[in-house]
Parts: structure tokens; sequence; C-alpha cells
């Protein structure tokens, strides 16, 4: 089974810390992908990443910036936490899509809390 | 850009079948996803469509109709455990690109 393991689960910051969440898969997917979740608003896409180094994007990258130095971890950073931050926020992996598609594995999640 | 669309709640009987719709409005249409996601848990793949017509795995089936923009999840002899949030999910896009993920409809079953 593959496995996507976020390293926290709950974590408390504060207003104007820079937080790194970290997410490790360990089936070699070359996509890997952060979203956070609210209720009411779904999953929105932050970044995503298609390769090492590589990064792109999502529907909602404002705040946040990612790094992905080594193909089975991908990890977000919060440059500089702010209350509208708290959330939980879920890192997926996947195979390439191609022309159909493949299913995307999510972590457990990390509830962040910026005080 | 592109939409989805799903209910934000539904609740059914133990042992009754529901349906969840989903209708999309995306700019290109590369297949339908659905997700399961219990309380505390991570989203977990259900199914696929890419085409029109039903799948079925189970006590779950999950149907396309590319041409009316419309898809549903069909969850037969419901069971406790199946309370949950389900998402639709597209990919708009050819190639390597990432899904499009619905608001998500809360589904709880009573006895």
């Amino acid at each position: 089974d593959v496995k996507v393991t976020q390293s926290s689960r709950y974590l408390v910051k504060r207003t104007g810390e820079k937080v790194f969440l970290e997410c490790v898969q360990d089936m070699d997917h070359e996509n890997m992908f952060w979203y956070r979740q609210d209720p009411g608003l779904g999953l929105r896409l932050i970044y995503f990443s298609y390769d090492v180094k590589m990064k792109e994007k999502g529907d909602i990258p404002e705040g946040y910036s990612v790094s992905r130095e080594k193909k089975e971890r991908f990890s977000l950073i919060l440059e500089s936490a702010s209350t509208n931050q708290t959330s939980m926020y879920l890192c997926a992996s996947s195979p390439p899509t191609g022309t159909g598609t493949q299913p995307q594995h999510f972590g457990d999640g990390t509830r962040l809390s910026i005080l | 850009g592109q939409s989805l669309e799903q209910p934000s709640e539904v609740t059914a009987v133990e042992g009754a079948i529901v349906q969840i719709n989903c209708t999309y409005q995306t700019s290109g249409f590369y297949g339908l996803s659905w997700y399961q996601q219990h309380d505390g848990g991570a989203p977990t793949f259900l199914s696929y469509n890419a085409l029109d017509g039903l799948e079925e795995t189970g006590r779950f089936s999950s149907f396309l109709s590319r041409s009316d923009s419309y898809g549903y999840l069909l969850l037969q002899e419901l069971q406790m455990k199946d309370s949950a949030s389900y998402f639709c999910a597209v990919r708009d896009k050819s190639g390597n690109t990432p899904l499009v993920f619905g608001k998500g409809t809360r589904l709880s079953v009573i006895a």
C-alpha cells in the first residue's frame, strides 16, 4: 500500500513564524500535491510538483512556498504565518496521470493552528 | 474557469440507497473521480469514470453523462460506516494535471 506520511498531526504556531510542513511518500510517485481543507470550501490546491525541483502554483498559493529537493519529499512553507492560515493541510501523491487518471493517495493531514 | 456543484449534506436510512449528484462546468473534461473522507481521516479514492455509463464496485456505483456534464455516486445497502464526506473531482486538462475537487457532500446514515 502507498504510504503518505505527514510529519505532524497537530501543530500550533504563532503569527509571523516561518512554518514547515513535511510530507514523505514511499511509492516513488512523480506527482505530489499540497491542499488546504476548510469547512464548506472543500479541498483547495496550494501547490503541486511533477518532479524533483519542479513546482507549479495551484489555486491559492499566496503566503506559501514549497520545496522538492528529493522525489519522496514535498515540503510546504508558510513564510510568515497568519491566523487566516489556520486550517487542515493535506498532502497527496500519485503517479503521472497521462490521458486517464491515477488515484491520489493522501496523508492523514496536519491540523495547523496559528495563534 | 471550472466549477463543480454537489449537495452539501444528505441524510439517509441504514439499508437504503442514496445518490450523490455532481454537476460540473469545465473548459475541458478528462474524467470524473469520487473520493470518500471519514471525519478526521484522509480522503480515499473510490471510483473513476472517463466514459458515459455506470461503473460498479461492490455496494458503490458511479455514473457519468458527459453530454449533461453530470455524474453521481450511488451507495446501496447503506451502512453506518458509510457516514462520511464524498467529493467529486474532475481533470479539466489533458496530460499531467491536478484534479479539481468539489466542496463535498456530507452523508449521514441514520438508524
